[in-house]
């Protein structure tokens, strides 16, 4: 089983400021790279897949780096709303077609 | 508008009883998946299937059996439900293939618990 770590397991952040968050993974037979965020209530919603090393994608104010030599991805989000407010999930392409999801990051955006 | 359903948002069981959690997409996807979400813990795979009538085994399928008769349709069963099995339950279902994408698409869970 491959392990996907997230840190923190969750934050709160007052709304207007901007917040990041990490993902580790093994780099060893890395594929692609996944975030979801998931609201309470909701389903899980891809934000980003990501497959090249330096790849950075950008939704709104919500973006997200990857770094597949040493196995680490940030995601941020700019000037925080309350809708920003869930759980955000990655996930890690290995071989196949089995995503392996880290434990997430709770976040919570104050007004 | 592409959706996942699952056909049980909250269930109640008793220890010993025998629980079916269906899924059902409306995408025409091949791949189809149930995790279970404990906290803490992220997503973890119990099963998922390739296409009709394959299923493979995920990280911790113990305790837990599959059916795919159907494209659409990827039934989840608990053959005699343990405590231990209280979770939230989530089917998603994907494209085929090594892709570039493969991003999942979700069900909204079905939250069990297991008296």
């Amino acid at each position: 089983i491959l392990n996907v770590e997230q840190s923190p397991q969750s934050l709160h952040v007052q709304e207007g400021d901007s917040t990041n968050f990490t993902c580790s993974f093994p780099s060893s037979n890395f594929y692609a790279l996944h975030w979801y965020r998931w609201e309470t209530a909701k389903s899980p919603e891809a934000l980003f897949v990501m497959t090249l090393n330096g790849d950075e994608k950008k939704k709104g104010r919500i973006s997200a780096t990857l770094n597949t030599k040493e196995g680490y991805s940030y995601l941020y989000i700019k000037g925080s709303q309350p809708e920003d407010s869930a759980t955000y999930l990655c996930a890690l392409k290995a071989a196949g077609n089995k995503l392996t999801f880290g434990g997430g990051t709770r976040v919570l955006v104050k007004p | 508008d592409v959706k996942v359903t699952q056909s049980s948002r909250y269930l109640v069981k008793r220890t010993g009883e025998k629980v079916f959690l269906e899924c059902v997409q409306d995408m025409d996807h091949e791949n189809m998946f149930w995790y279970r979400q404990d906290p803490g813990l992220g997503l973890r795979l119990i099963y998922f299937s390739y296409d009709v009538k394959m299923k493979e085994k995920g990280d911790i399928p113990e305790g837990y059996s599959v059916s795919r008769e159907k494209k659409e349709r990827f039934s989840l069963i608990l053959e005699s439900a343990s405590t231990n099995q209280t979770s939230m339950y989530l089917c998603a279902s994907s494209l085929p293939g090594q892709g570039a994408t493969g991003e999942l698409f979700f069900g909204e869970g079905s939250r069990l618990t297991v008296l």
